[in-house]
């Protein structure tokens, strides 16, 4: 069954570098996302892209985050210069509408 | 933002028994919801959804029932196994005729199936 891949799967930085979190769709779908999960909360919403340009994103989602699909098959979340409170589990998922599938996520610790 | 609540953090069940899960949501702008289960160092796994127009949708040993009134809706095991021990996590949609709508989660249920 194809599945959306995730890497890295750990991801450790220090605060204030760029880190680059990669993900490679289904390959039919055309609806890619980014949700994150702080430990202990919630699973949220970061963006969604669709046609080449954002079609939704969150008020997390600000200046310091983009995303960008470089060629036919990736789908990228840069983060510019990364915070302490960006140390999460970073989930990409894609779908051809509903329902969304989900990768096994990066896990992003900011030191 | 406390639009999808599950409200039990951890569920104990018997295995061979039902597994009732529950969900509420407060946006009535949600006509589409979903079950999506996790393991550790996993991502979310779909397992079942429903419309809004339906009250009841059934998959082999997973049915989810939806009650629009009372914006709940349930996830049934039957018969629940120990390998259904897991997080569960229900997920709502607004406007599913607008594909691609972003997904508002939960914070999910501890299912633990005993044998």
């Amino acid at each position: 069954e194809p599945e959306v891949t995730q890497t890295p799967s750990h991801q450790v930085t220090q605060m204030g570098q760029e880190v680059i979190l990669r993900c490679v769709p289904i390959s039919n779908h055309l609806y890619f996302y980014w949700y994150r999960q702080i430990l202990g909360q919630k699973v949220e919403f970061l963006v969604s892209f669709y046609n080449n340009e954002i079609s939704e994103k969150s008020e997390i989602f600000d200046d310091q985050f983009s995303v960008e699909r470089p060629d036919g098959s990736n789908f990228t979340l840069k983060i510019r210069s990364t915070k302490l409170e960006d140390s999460a589990m970073y989930f990409c998922a894609s779908s051809d509408g509903q329902p969304q599938h989900f990768g096994d996520g990066t896990r992003l610790s900011i030191l | 933002d406390q639009q999808v609540k599950q409200n039990s953090p951890s569920l104990s069940v018997q295995e061979g028994r039902i597994s009732i899960l529950n969900c509420d949501y407060t946006n009535s702008m949600f006509d589409y919801f979903l079950w999506y289960k996790k393991y550790p160092a996993e991502g979310p796994t779909f397992l079942i959804s429903i419309s809004s127009i339906k009250d009841k949708n059934e998959d082999g040993r997973f049915t989810v029932f939806l009650n629009k009134s009372a914006k709940h809706l349930s996830l049934h095991i039957v018969p629940s196994q120990p390998g259904d021990s897991a997080v569960y996590f229900c997920a709502a949609s607004a406007n599913i005729k607008a594909a691609g709508n972003k997904l508002t989660f939960g914070g999910g249920t501890r299912v633990l199936v005993k044998p």
